[in-house]
């Protein structure tokens, strides 16, 4: 069983606050790593899908980097808004199952 | 262009009875996804389906089933239901091809409550 984890589980910052998260998972037999972002209310939504070691995406005031052979990916959220108050989920597939299996995310509130 | 579509969006059903959950995927994709979550579990895997053949499962009882038709749509089932099954039941679909190195668009969700 591929075990996901993310760090912190919950996470409260003022508006304005650079915030950043962890996503570990074995290093072996991985070939993807997604993000999710998921608002309250919402569907989750594609972040990022990272396949390469040391792959860095960005989206706006969002990065996330990739180290596939000690297994983590850190997100990142440079001055951190209201509307970016959602909980943010990995999943990295592993060459065993295919499957796509979530960590239990990291949830951000941002207070104004 | 149209998203996912999961009908119903709600219901409720009793013990023992069975559901029936539908997902319209994106007009081109051909992998479906399926996702229980419940509080304080996250998103557990149910199963994906690729060209009309499931092509991975989850570790959830044969109570739960699914099918996915020639045209993409997918439909999910769940037989004797128990009160742990209440839940919000997702779909997702992507193109497929190599399994989950392509995005995956989310429905809004069925929420099933078993009373």
């Amino acid at each position: 069983i591929l075990n996901v984890e993310q760090s912190p589980q919950s996470l409260h910052v003022q508006e304005g606050d650079s915030t950043n998260f962890t996503c570990s998972f074995p290093s072996s037999n991985f070939y993807a790593l997604h993000w999710y972002r998921w608002e309250t209310a919402k569907s989750p939504e594609a972040l990022f899908v990272m396949t390469l070691n040391g792959d860095e995406k960005k989206k706006g005031r969002i990065s996330a980097t990739l180290n596939t052979k000690e297994g983590y990916s850190y997100l990142y959220i440079k001055g951190s808004q209201p509307e970016d108050s959602a909980t943010y989920l990995c999943a990295p597939p592993s060459y065993n199952t295919d499957k796509l299996i979530f960590g239990t995310g990291t949830r951000l509130q941002v207070f104004p | 262009k149209a998203g996912v579509t999961q009908t119903p969006r709600y219901l409720i059903k009793t013990r023992g009875q069975q559901v029936t959950l539908s997902c319209s995927p994106i007009s081109g994709h051909r992998s479906v996804s399926w996702y229980q979550q419940t509080p304080g579990q996250g998103l557990q895997f149910l199963f994906e389906y690729f060209s009309e053949t499931q092509r991975n499962k989850g570790n959830f009882p044969g109570r739960f089933s699914g099918r996915q038709f020639s045209n993409s749509r997918s439909e999910m089932n769940v037989s004797t239901l128990e009160l742990g099954d209440s839940a919000l039941y997702l779909c997702a679909s992507s193109f497929g091809g190599q399994p989950n190195t392509g995005e995956l668009f989310f429905g809004e969700g069925s929420r099933l409550t078993v009373l």
